[in-house]
């Protein structure tokens, strides 16, 4: 089946850092994927769509310029939020579409942890 | 937009009881419908989906969801539950190539 990975799967950074968090389709090629927020006991919030080869579409209320992704291949995504502040702490995941049988189906990666001290 | 309500945040039930978890969506098109479990620090797992074809979909570990268009509903239920069952359980909706829009999320609690 698709398989989506990131890495890493948790991170503790220091405040003002910059971590980045890879999300990688490992038996399929995505031309988008989609990163995902989820703060503790809540719901996944889309941050934005990333689309190979061009720039990102983020959601309303998410910085651009603090989470900066990269859709360099059909296969690999980055996330890199700039210098990391606590509340940026959350649970990250990604998801790449793929085909599943006759439509498109998400396929999640594991999630990253992010804690910033 | 598309949109997911899941009724009760959180559930709880008794070990061999069933397993009632609600989900109603809103789409403008005929939607594609997912359920995952999320178990602590860990990611989702999808258990089911619907996409087309029959309104009785049938996923892992004993779990089903029916398709009701006149009520736009995709309820999630198993017959008996486990101790293992215990999580935290989303219902998706997408239309299409969309990013999947996520309800809420019910809590079950499965007691012994």
């Amino acid at each position: 089946g698709a398989v989506v990975s990131q890495h890493p799967s948790w991170v503790i950074c220091k405040s003002g850092t910059s971590v980045k968090i890879e999300c990688r389709s490992l038996d399929f090629q995505a031309t988008t994927m989609f990163w995902y927020r989820q703060f503790p006991k809540q719901s996944l919030m889309l941050m934005a769509t990333s689309n190979e080869g061009s720039k990102a579409t983020y959601e309303q209320g998410v910085e651009k310029d603090k989470f900066l992704i990269n859709h360099a291949s059909l296969t690999l995504s980055t996330l890199t939020v700039t210098s990391a502040h606590p509340e940026d702490s959350s649970f990250y995941i990604c998801s790449a579409i793929g085909l599943a049988g006759n439509y498109n189906e998400q396929f999640f990666g594991p999630g990253t942890r992010l804690t910033v001290l | 937009a598309q949109s997911v309500t899941q009724l009760g945040s959180h559930v709880s039930v008794s070990e061999g009881a069933l397993v009632l978890l609600r989900c109603n969506y809103s789409s403008s098109v005929p939607p594609y419908l997912f359920w995952y479990v999320q178990y602590p620090n860990q990611g989702l797992q999808l258990l089911l989906k619907y996409t087309t074809g029959a309104t009785l979909v049938k996923g892992i570990n004993g779990f089903e969801a029916e398709f009701k268009k006149s009520e736009t509903s995709f309820h999630l239920t198993k017959p008996s539950a486990h101790m293992s069952d215990a999580a935290e359980y989303f219902c998706a909706v997408a239309e299409g190539n969309t990013p999947l829009v996520f309800g809420k999320g019910t809590r079950l609690s499965v007691i012994a």
